[in-house]
């Protein structure tokens, strides 16, 4: 079954500091799945990769496959991005492609004005 | 956009009852899972579904638990016997690529 790390688990900032938050897994996985959760408690999906960088807007992730690790960074950073940011992999029960995830504790982001 | 929808939004029951969970997932999605988070802690896995069976399953879903897709649309979880420790928010999801979550049922056994 695959581990999840993620850290730190809290983060203050001010507005507009450039936020990294990183991920750390055990077992080699096909995609990795960065997920932002409200205070409300809806989970909205962010990123899924398996490889390289993707950016959408003002949030970028990379991944390093062989390291086993992954980065979600936020530029120019808001106080409508706080909320819970989540790390989570495939659980590998089976490996197969209803594989559910494992997901981090992830990391309680609150931005200042 | 589609979206994953669950009922009720709340729910609220005596210990040892049984309760019904119920999602919509998106139309042309083919994997559905049922996920649950305890308060303050992690998302945790429960269960995944495809091709109207059980496909995988975590150490917590044991034999309170049971899974269906009655009709073409709905999802359901079946809580049976409920304990105090069942308390929690169940997220719906469906897939066919990143995953779409429902809004959660917020369960409280009392």
């Amino acid at each position: 079954k695959n581990e999840v790390e993620q850290s730190p688990q809290n983060l203050t900032a001010q507005e507009g500091e450039f936020i990294t938050i990183n991920c750390s897994y055990s077992v080699g996985i096909s995609a990795l799945h960065w997920l932002q959760q409200h205070p409300g408690g809806g989970i909205v999906s962010l990123f899924m990769l398996s490889s390289g960088k993707k950016k959408h807007g003002r949030l970028i992730a990379t991944i390093n496959i062989q390291e086993k690790h992954s980065s979600l960074h936020i530029t120019a950073s808001h106080p409508r991005d706080s909320a819970v940011y989540i790390c989570a992999v495939p659980s590998l029960y089976s490996g197969g492609g209803a594989d559910g995830l494992t997901f981090g504790k992830g990391t309680h982001l609150i931005i200042q004005p | 956009e589609p979206e994953v929808t669950q009922t009720p939004s709340h729910q609220v029951t005596q210990m040892g009852q049984e309760v019904i969970l119920r999602c919509v997932p998106i139309s042309n999605h083919l994997y559905f899972y049922w996920y649950r988070q305890i308060l303050g802690q992690k998302v945790e896995f429960l269960v995944s579904f495809y091709n109207n069976e059980i496909s995988e399953k975590s150490e917590i879903f044991d034999d309170q638990f049971s899974v269906e897709r009655p009709d073409g649309s709905n999802f359901t979880l079946k809580i049976r016997s409920t304990k105090l420790e069942d308390s929690a928010m169940y997220f719906c999801a469906s897939t066919s690529g990143p995953p779409n979550f429902g809004p959660g049922t917020r369960l409280l056994v009392l």
